[in-house]
């Protein structure tokens, strides 16, 4: 089964400055690997995606993520904050080949300092 | 095109009632996800449709939990009756099938049980 873990519950940044929130996986197969958004009160919102093409992956709004193999991980970054960034961030993890329940990270809530 | 269309968008109840949640996919989406959101977690799958069928309801408390997907199409998902730890966010999701990878969520109706 595959999973993924998110390192820091809350994640504070100053306007300006480099986000980085972070994701672990576990999968026994080749894993397509997501990062949503979600903004008070609304639902989720996809990111970026990662299926096994390119290991550097451009979302919407500036964000990006790597995918490291060697690390188990997918990071997402973005070079400078925005206020409009502030929200809850879930890394999501789908099997291919026949086991494709998404399943989601307890999530990252980031805060935007002024 | 339309998004995901869930409705209500809130719900407060008396415990041991019942509640409906509807959910109306995007148009052509074989694929239907019913998700449950505690406060401060990610999204855990309850049940995934692949057009009408229930391919994955393992997390689904079948005791007090329903879910329907008549013609493929609209689902419905039932709680009767409510208990106070059933207080969360509700949300349905769509992708086209089973092999596409990206999900679309819909703004989730928030249960409140009292």
């Amino acid at each position: 089964a595959q999973s993924v873990t998110q390192l820091g519950s809350h994640v504070s940044v100053s306007e300006g400055a480099l986000v980085l929130l972070r994701c672990n996986y576990s999968s026994s197969v080749p894993p397509y690997l997501f990062w949503y958004v979600q903004y008070p009160n609304q639902g989720l919102q996809l990111l970026l995606k990662y299926t096994s093409a390119a290991t550097l992956v451009k979302g919407i709004n500036g964000f990006e993520a790597e995918f490291k193999k060697s690390e188990t991980s997918f990071h997402l970054t973005k070079p400078s904050a925005h206020m409009s960034d502030a929200a809850e961030y879930f890394c999501a993890v789908i099997g291919n080949f026949g086991n494709e329940k998404l399943t989601f990270g307890t999530g990252t809530r980031l805060t935007i300092i002024p | 095109e339309a998004g995901v269309v869930q409705s209500p968008r809130y719900k407060i109840i008396e415990k041991k009632q019942p509640v409906a949640f509807w959910c109306n996919p995007i148009s052509g989406h074989n694929t239907l996800y019913w998700y449950r959101q505690n406060l401060g977690q990610g999204p855990e799958l309850l049940i995934r449709y692949e057009n009408e069928e229930a391919v994955d309801d393992s997390q689904l408390p079948k005791d007090r939990f329903s879910a329907e997907r008549l013609k493929g199409v609209d689902s419905t998902l039932k709680i009767q009756p409510a208990e106070l730890g059933d207080s969360a966010v509700y949300l349905c999701a769509s992708s086209l099938d089973r092999l596409n990878t990206e999900a679309f969520f819909g703004q989730g109706t928030r249960l409140t049980v009292v």
